[in-house]
């Protein structure tokens, strides 16, 4: 099976722009999570997508948002940047079985964004 | 919500030597722990994990331990490798489809 992928794999954006990044699951895998990676902070969570609904959310203000397509791939958008926007942006994927309450987090290679 | 210290940040080992890291979290209901392990440059993947109902699991050189009534768990590796060298991070979850929660990672530097 492929494993996930995000593209782009790195963005240059300038304050004050948005950004929609890209994140396509392993084939099969229903749940898509997006998380910040910064050197300080570790991974922090932003949400996750389930069905197309979005059935968690981390503490990160309005202007980080997602969705998730039929196919379950998922894009986050964020807008109006801010300097602190800087980061890495790590996708993962998850089969979600029901009978089995633990769910290995599969991840992307990420997206580098830079915002100047 | 759920909150995971990760101690050391950083960790210096000689080839050979054993490198422990050892992770706290806050609720009790928790009851998935995995360990990722993430190269420089490359995406964090899976190296072991270990449930509520076991004390202790190992794979080859790694293994986890689980003190879940100290609210406590911790990787070792023994005989480490200068490949080995990377940053791991714990992470936490419990029932319900929640997310999992990470500590801060450790980099681990194996010198040869």
């Amino acid at each position: 099976k492929a494993g996930v992928t995000q593209t782009p794999r790195y963005l240059i954006k300038t304050r004050g722009q948005q950004v929609t990044l890209s994140c396509s699951p392993i084939s099969g895998h229903r749940s898509v999570s997006w998380y910040q990676q910064t050197p300080g902070q570790g991974l922090q969570f932003l949400f996750e997508y389930f069905s197309e609904t979005q059935r968690n959310k981390g503490n990160f203000p309005g202007r980080f948002s997602g969705r998730q397509f039929s196919n379950s791939r998922s894009e986050m958008n964020v807008s109006t940047l801010e300097l602190g926007d800087s980061a890495l942006y790590l996708c993962a994927s998850s089969f979600n079985r029901v009978e089995v309450p633990y769910n290995e987090q599969f991840f992307g290679p990420g997206t580098r964004l830079t915002v100047l | 919500g759920e909150n995971v210290e990760q101690h050391p940040s950083t960790l210096s080992v000689q080839e050979g030597d054993s490198a422990v890291i050892k992770c706290t979290y806050s609720d009790s209901a928790s009851n998935y722990f995995p360990w990722y392990k993430q190269e420089l440059g490359k995406r964090p993947q899976l190296i072991i994990d270990i449930r509520s109902n076991v004390g202790e699991k190992k794979d080859q050189r790694i293994a986890v331990t689980l003190n879940k009534t100290a609210k406590h768990f911790s990787l070792h590796i023994t005989e480490t490798q200068p490949e080995d060298s990377a940053v791991y991070f714990c992470a936490v979850t419990y029932p319900g489809n929640t997310p999992l929660v990470f500590g801060k990672g450790t980099r681990l530097s194996v010198i040869a």
